[in-house]
């Protein structure tokens, strides 16, 4: 079973509108982390935002907040006021203590942002 | 500056001739890992190591070496490179435990002709 699933390999949004990734993850370990990373097309990856599982509150940095919704096993990505520069691949990932601190990656949402 | 340096970032090599990308991390960072990035295959890991002279297979481990004699260095190796090796190498490193994050190198575009 995928540990990591992002369902929409392509977005597009408006500027200055809002957009959320979708993620899901699958685990039976209490004790996780989530992260989303952004891959601009000059190919590096940058640290977005971060939940821990135990977290009570949304993790917001900026323009990023992430949608915990443990229940639901979901993570999502929620970026405000969209912008050109937001346009990039967008990944999310997982990782467990229990499993010898393995990684977890879903395969990506490429963003394009529209003027 | 805290990073992770890859070298080299831009590699076109011919079949069968040995390479090795290196990566180095300055954050004193116990865990390091390879990966690869295929065209909607997202990131699929190579190796991981968690200290030194420890090491452990990922996902897509063959033909691929590695080593980690020194805590700040992850090498990888190519002893005989085929064109399905062609793609984006990343290297990244993080501190044990779960609230960690990676911190990840700049990549390495390898070409195998």
């Amino acid at each position: 079973a995928q540990k990591i699933t992002q369902t929409q390999p392509g977005m597009f949004v408006q500027e200055k509108e809002a957009v959320t990734l979708d993620c899901t993850y699958d685990t039976s370990d209490p004790s996780y982390g989530l992260f989303w990373y952004k891959q601009p097309s000059s190919g590096e990856m940058i640290f977005l935002i971060y939940q821990g599982s135990y977290d009570q509150q949304n993790a917001t940095e900026g323009r990023y907040s992430l949608n915990f919704q443990k229940a639901r096993k979901s993570a999502n990505l929620v970026i405000s006021a969209s912008q050109l520069g937001d346009s990039a691949m967008y990944f999310c990932a997982m990782r467990e203590w229990g499993t010898g601190n393995q990684f977890y990656f879903g395969t990506g949402t490429s963003l394009t942002v529209i003027p | 500056e805290a990073q992770v340096t890859q070298n080299p970032r831009y590699l076109i090599t011919v079949t069968g001739k040995k390479l090795t990308v290196t990566c180095s991390q300055n954050m004193n960072h116990e865990y390091m890992s390879w990966y690869r990035q295929d065209p909607g295959l997202g990131l699929r890991q190579i190796y991981y190591s968690m200290n030194v002279e420890v090491t452990d297979k990922g996902d897509v481990p063959e033909g691929y070496k590695v080593s980690r004699k020194e805590k700040r260095n992850f090498p990888l190796i190519l002893e005989s490179p085929s064109p399905n090796q062609t793609s984006l190498y990343f290297c990244a490193s993080s501190f044990l435990g779960q609230t960690y994050g990676y911190t990840f190198g700049s990549g390495t575009r390898l070409t195998v002709v």
